[in-house]
């Protein structure tokens, strides 16, 4: 079993639509959750970072922690065809990040 | 630029050939990471240099694997004798190295080498 599951999609949304994004984790270990964003050929670059349970709003985008339960997620509100990559989640303790698959996302206009 | 630099953006190459890429991270990161990302296996660390600290390398695949990092800035990644497995993406990232800080600094990714082994 992978420490990070990630469905890889692909996902397919009309434009407006809330994407829902999630992974789920085994090593309580873990302190740091973060979500990256991947276009193609492109590298990752850093959405959102949390350090605790709850949940993080930036703009359009929302990140929830369930330490508890292991889960992490992100929303993204009013989805836009720019939204349209690859959204990585990525956790660590120590400097090696672990990363789920990562999800393909589609925004339709 | 201000962001990770790596070079070359792809690189096709013989099986059994030798190839070298290269790393320049963002000036004043004093950490340095590789990764491989690969279709069935994700994103895999690799590497990690901090300072003149000993790299950790738990992460190399094989002994066909080794990078090293001159002056603490630039790093070159080299796989010998190339195998078709090899072929992914290798990505580079940097970060300022955070004192006390577990998980170390936000990470910021370079664009990758498309490496192809044919």
């Amino acid at each position: 079993q992978k420490e990070v599951e990630q469905d890889p999609g692909p996902l397919s949304v009309p434009e407006g639509a809330i994407v829902s994004l999630n992974c789920t984790y085994s090593n309580s270990a873990f302190q740091y959750f973060m979500w990256y964003r991947q276009y193609s050929r492109k590298g990752p670059e850093l959405l959102m970072y949390t350090y605790s349970s709850g949940n993080k709003e930036d703009g359009r985008f929302t990140a929830q922690v369930d330490k508890s339960s292991k889960y992490i997620s992100l929303f993204i509100r009013d989805s836009q065809p720019s939204d349209s990559a690859t959204y990585l989640c990525a956790l660590n303790n120590d400097y090696k990040l672990s990363f789920g698959a990562g999800t393909t996302v589609t925004v339709r206009a | 630029g201000a962001g990770v630099s790596q070079s070359p953006s792809n690189k096709v190459t013989e099986k059994g050939k030798d190839v070298e890429l290269r790393c320049d991270p963002i000036s004043g990161h004093t950490a340095l990471y590789w990764y491989r990302q690969s279709l069935g296996q994700g994103l895999e660390f690799l590497i990690y240099f901090q300072g003149n600290s000993a790299p950790d390398k738990s992460g190399l695949p094989s002994d066909r694997f080794s990078a090293e990092r001159t002056g603490g800035s630039v790093s070159t990644l080299t796989i010998q004798r190339t195998q078709q497995e090899d072929s992914a993406v290798y990505l580079c990232a940097s970060s300022l190295y955070v004192s006390g800080r577990a998980g170390g600094g936000i990470q910021y990714f370079g664009a990758g080498t498309r490496l192809s082994v044919l």
